[in-house]
C-alpha cells in the first residue's frame, strides 16, 4: 500500500472550514484514499473514501487532485466535537485476504472555540 | 441501532489470569475484527472473522484466541495475560470482507494486565 504524509498537528477556528491535508505521491492507479477519524478515547471512525473524483457526505468533502498524488479532507463547519486524529489512509479497495489496516501518526486537528 | 458493543469497557487483570471480551454488532455484518491499539504502534489486527463460521489470525495472534459465536458475537479470549497485552482492544465489524475498509468500531476495551 502507497505510504501517506500528513502534518502531526493542525488548528482549526469553531465554525470554520478545517482542511486537512495528506500527501500521497507513490499511489498506484487502484488505489482508494480512506480517511477515519479517533476521537479520544474511542474507536476509530470511517469518514469518506474516494478513487478520483471529488466526494462528499454528511459528515466531509475529500477533494483529490487530479495527479492523484494528493488530497484534502474538508470538514465545512468545524465543531468542538471534531477535536481528534484524523487519518488517511491509502489501500485497495476489495480484497480477498485481509491485508492489515495501516493507521499512521495522522493529524491532531484540534478546534478552538 | 446501537452499532458495535463492547464490554467490559475496563478491566485489570494479574498476570496468569484468563478473561474474554465480548463484541456484538446489530448491523447485521458478515465480517468482525479485533484490534489492539498501544501508543506509537498505531492499530494491529488480532483475528479477524470473515463470515461466520470462519476466523483467520492478523498480525499479532499469539496470546489470543477468538470465537466467532453467530452472526453477531465475536469475543476475543485471554488465556493466561501477560503485562505485554496491556492495552486498548477495539473490535470492528464490516459489511462483508470485501468492505473492510469501511468498519464500524466499538468503544473499546482497557485492559491492564498487573
Amino acid at each position: 500500500d502507497a505510504k501517506t504524509t500528513q502534518p502531526p498537528s493542525m488548528d482549526c477556528a469553531e465554525g470554520r472550514a478545517a482542511n486537512l491535508p495528506c500527501n500521497h505521491s507513490t499511489i498506484s492507479g487502484n488505489e482508494y484514499v480512506y480517511w477515519y477519524r479517533q476521537i479520544h478515547s474511542q474507536g476509530p471512525q470511517y469518514i469518506i473514501h474516494g478513487l478520483k473524483n471529488n466526494e462528499t457526505n454528511e459528515m466531509a468533502s475529500l477533494i483529490i487532485t487530479e495527479d492523484r498524488k494528493s488530497s484534502t479532507l474538508i470538514l465545512p463547519h468545524a465543531t468542538l466535537r471534531d477535536t481528534a486524529v484524523y487519518y488517511c489512509i491509502v489501500r485497495l479497495t476489495f480484497k480477498t485476504s485481509y491485508d492489515k489496516v495501516i493507521f499512521g501518526p495522522g493529524t491532531s486537528l484540534s478546534v478552538i472555540p | 441501532n446501537a452499532g458495535v458493543t463492547q464490554t467490559p469497557k475496563f478491566q485489570v487483570l494479574k498476570t496468569g489470569q484468563s478473561m474474554t471480551l465480548q463484541c456484538a454488532q446489530d448491523m447485521n455484518h458478515n465480517s468482525m475484527y479485533w484490534y489492539r491499539q498501544d501508543p506509537g504502534m498505531g492499530l494491529r489486527l488480532i483475528y479477524y472473522s470473515a463470515s461466520e463460521g470462519t476466523t483467520d489470525k492478523g498480525e499479532v495472534p499469539n496470546g489470543y484466541n477468538v470465537s466467532r459465536l453467530n452472526k453477531r458475537e465475536f469475543s476475543l479470549r485471554l488465556e493466561s495475560a501477560a503485562p505485554s497485552q496491556t492495552s486498548v482492544y477495539f473490535c470492528a465489524s464490516s459489511a462483508d470482507f470485501s468492505s473492510y475498509n469501511e468498519q464500524f468500531f466499538g468503544p473499546g476495551t482497557r485492559l491492564t494486565v498487573l
